[in-house]
């Protein structure tokens, strides 16, 4: 079966403007997690998704990065107004619920803000 | 706070066993976890551990838990090549009701033939 993909692979961009990025879980999970991995600051926890219940935002690191998910399915991770220090690879992640059950990654976007 | 930390580098000849380990910060944390990042490959889950068991074994791989110390390993038996990569440990703070991951920065494993 089909693991969890994210679009576009490679992203590079010039500061000050917008970015998406999408992610389609496993079909069935409930749980969508993004996360992201820079040199700097090693992997660390953006935002968590549960069923319908509201997002987990504890991670993100300023107000300019927005995530949704739509229909409990495809999640699109913003960031407005880019800044260098938001180049890194932006991986998602999702498993059957949330708890213990094993999370799956994506290959991750890389995004590089010039 | 949330902290896991690991040693950043090991490197180890071929057939020899290979130990990595990390400290975390959360007496809370349910579950802890190993990861694996092959150059190129997304992360995937190498085996994990509920915080009430001591050891678990899982073919070439043994991961020790000392939940007093908040120190967690992981063994590699009969290392081989195909098994350099980068090893991440994370834990599941809290209850781990959420499943929110927090990693360490990753031990570099380099395996010499």
């Amino acid at each position: 079966g089909a693991g969890v993909s994210q679009s576009p692979s490679n992203k590079v961009t010039e500061k000050g403007k917008d970015v998406e990025l999408r992610c389609d879980p496993i079909s069935g999970h409930t749980a969508l997690y993004w996360y992201r991995q820079s040199l700097g600051q090693g992997l660390e926890f953006l935002i968590y998704f549960q069923g319908n219940s509201a997002p987990d935002k504890s991670g993100l690191p300023s107000d300019r990065f927005s995530a949704e998910r739509t229909g409990g399915s495809v999640s699109t991770l913003t960031i407005q107004r880019t800044q260098q220090e938001d180049s890194a690879v932006y991986l998602c992640a999702s498993s059957f619920s949330s708890g213990k059950y094993e999370q799956y990654f994506g290959p991750g976007t890389r995004l590089t803000v010039t | 706070g949330e902290d896991v930390e690991q040693s950043l580098f090991l490197s180890v000849r071929e057939g020899d066993s290979s130990v990595i380990n990390c400290t975390y910060t959360d007496s809370s944390s349910t579950y802890l976890y190993w990861y694996k990042q092959e150059p190129g490959a997304g992360l995937q889950l190498l085996t994990y551990i509920f915080s009430n068991m001591d050891m678990k074994q899982d073919q070439r791989l043994t991961v020790l838990l000392n939940k007093k110390d908040k120190h967690l390993s992981l063994r590699i038996a009969d290392t081989q090549t195909g098994d350099s990569a980068i090893y991440f440990c994370a834990e599941s703070p809290g209850s781990g009701n959420t499943g929110k991951l927090i990693f360490g920065q990753g031990t570099t494993l380099q395996v010499k033939p």
